[in-house]
């Protein structure tokens, strides 16, 4: 049972590069969230998905999309990277039937 | 708005002597608390968690927190640390809304355990 996975685990930008961050669970939740975590603030949340079909913004959405591809995959897209987007980044899924969030290993982002 | 404090950046402590990590929240609402561990490079582990009943839960490597609703704390402890135990730990609250919850972390506890 793999839980949460995300790919890349590290990358690196450029200003101005797109790229997207993969995840999936293989837990059968409905709900999926991602975060970044910054020194000094916790983590915080871009955006989450209560149900495959949608999304709503969370405390820090801008400069970020995603796609709930089905009830698995749920994708955060940079479409032009900034210097500020330098972080780490979580993605969760929650249990209903255990009112938790499990986190996948993280993906570091470097934007140069 | 909801929020959590925690009140250490940095706990250092010595191998086998007790240790309490502490954790306030404001909420006007009736929330659900946790404490997850995150060790170095690695993602976030669930230690222990607060829905209801019992106010002291006990988690996973030895850690109890006791959830105190007139103080709106949730505080870490843990009577005889290890090495192992050096790690940072974020504690948070679940807001429930419609069917799905939102976690809001504080900033986390840096604990270094020293031999």
């Amino acid at each position: 049972n793999a839980g949460v996975t995300q790919t890349p685990k590290f990358q690196v930008l450029k200003t101005g590069q797109s790229m997207t961050l993969q995840c999936a669970q293989d837990m059968n939740h409905n709900s999926m969230y991602w975060y970044r975590q910054d020194p000094g603030m916790g983590l915080r949340l871009i955006y989450y998905s209560a149900s495959e079909g949608t999304t709503d913004k969370g405390e820090v959405p801008n400069g970020y999309n995603v796609s709930r591809l089905n009830k698995r995959e749920f994708s955060l897209r940079l479409e032009s990277a900034a210097p500020s987007q330098t972080s780490v980044y979580f993605c969760a899924s929650r249990g209903e039937s255990t009112d938790t969030q499990y986190f996948g290993p993280g993906t570091r982002l470097t934007v140069l | 708005a909801q929020s959590v404090t925690q009140l250490d950046s940095q706990v250092p402590v010595f191998e086998e002597a007790p240790v309490e990590l502490r954790c306030n929240y404001s909420s006007s609402v009736s929330v659900y608390l946790f404490w997850y561990v995150q060790y170095p490079n690695q993602g976030l582990q669930l230690l222990l968690k607060y829905l209801s009943g019992s106010t002291l839960v006990k988690g996973i490597n030895g850690f109890e927190a006791e959830f105190n609703k007139s103080q709106t704390s949730f505080h870490l402890r843990k009577p005889s640390v290890h090495i192992s135990d050096t790690a940072e730990y974020f504690c948070a609250v679940s807001l429930r809304r419609g069917g799905y919850n939102k976690l809001i972390f504080g900033a986390g506890t840096r604990l270094a355990v020293h031999p």
